[in-house]
């Protein structure tokens, strides 16, 4: 079935660093393409999207970048701060699916240290 | 934004009794929410789909009477976690959606339940 492949954590970074955070997805379709952030003690958070190739998703200096040919949506920020410490979700819906219901990848957790 | 808001974002019951965990869509009407559980260090797992003036629908593996969904207005959906156990204990985290497959989902801040 329709699944989300994302990098294991934790991921440990000095502030400033760069990050990636890779996800690949199962190519049923052309679906819809999420991160979704959760900070500590919080629910989720939607943090970008895309929506067809080669479509680029950015917010909060966070990119992904839809790629078809690598069927894949890695989540990448120039210079991490201590306030992006949290487990980031990379989703996608159900082949044929709709709704808002997601399937997810099972979280990365992301520490940045001062 | 939308808005959704889950209720409590905590509650510690003891074992066999039942608890009652709200999800509320503040500013928009939606006709299908999610919840879903998400288990220590693993990604969150759909458990049922709830559909306004009708039944859920659950996923494999999840029990339908022991996590009894109502969705009785557009705007609100309960999940009731009966005879609560310890191994019930997780938080729980609904969604809802405006519609339409290219929809993103706003979600409930989340319950963390613990059964004693």
């Amino acid at each position: 079935g329709d699944s989300v492949t994302q990098m294991e954590g934790p991921v440990t970074l000095s502030e400033e660093a760069f990050l990636t955070i890779n996800c690949t997805y199962t190519a049923t379709g052309y679906p819809s393409l999420f991160w979704y952030v959760q900070y500590p003690g919080e629910g989720l958070q939607l943090l970008l999207k895309a929506t067809k190739a080669d479509d680029k998703g950015s917010n909060k200096g966070f990119e992904a970048t839809y790629r078809k040919e690598t069927t894949s949506f890695h989540l990448e920020k120039g210079s991490v701060q201590v306030s992006d410490s949290a487990v980031y979700f990379c989703a996608r819906p159900p082949y044929g699916g709709s709704q808002g219901n997601l399937i997810f990848g099972k979280g990365t957790k992301l520490s940045v240290k001062p | 934004g939308a808005v959704v808001s889950q209720h409590p974002s905590r509650v510690i019951c003891k074992s066999g009794t039942s608890v009652k965990i709200e999800c509320r869509s503040l500013d928009f009407q939606a006709t299908t929410m999610f919840w879903y559980r998400q288990f220590p260090k693993k990604s969150l797992m759909l458990m049922a789909t709830s559909n306004e003036g009708s039944k859920a629908t659950y996923e494999q593996g999840v029990e339908k009477d022991k996590f009894l969904i109502n969705h009785a207005s557009l705007t609100l959906s309960t999940l009731t976690v009966t005879s609560a156990h310890p191994e019930d204990s997780s938080f729980y985290i609904c969604s809802a959606s405006l519609g339409g497959p290219a929809s993103k989902a706003f979600f409930g801040q989340g319950t963390r339940l613990t059964v004693v």
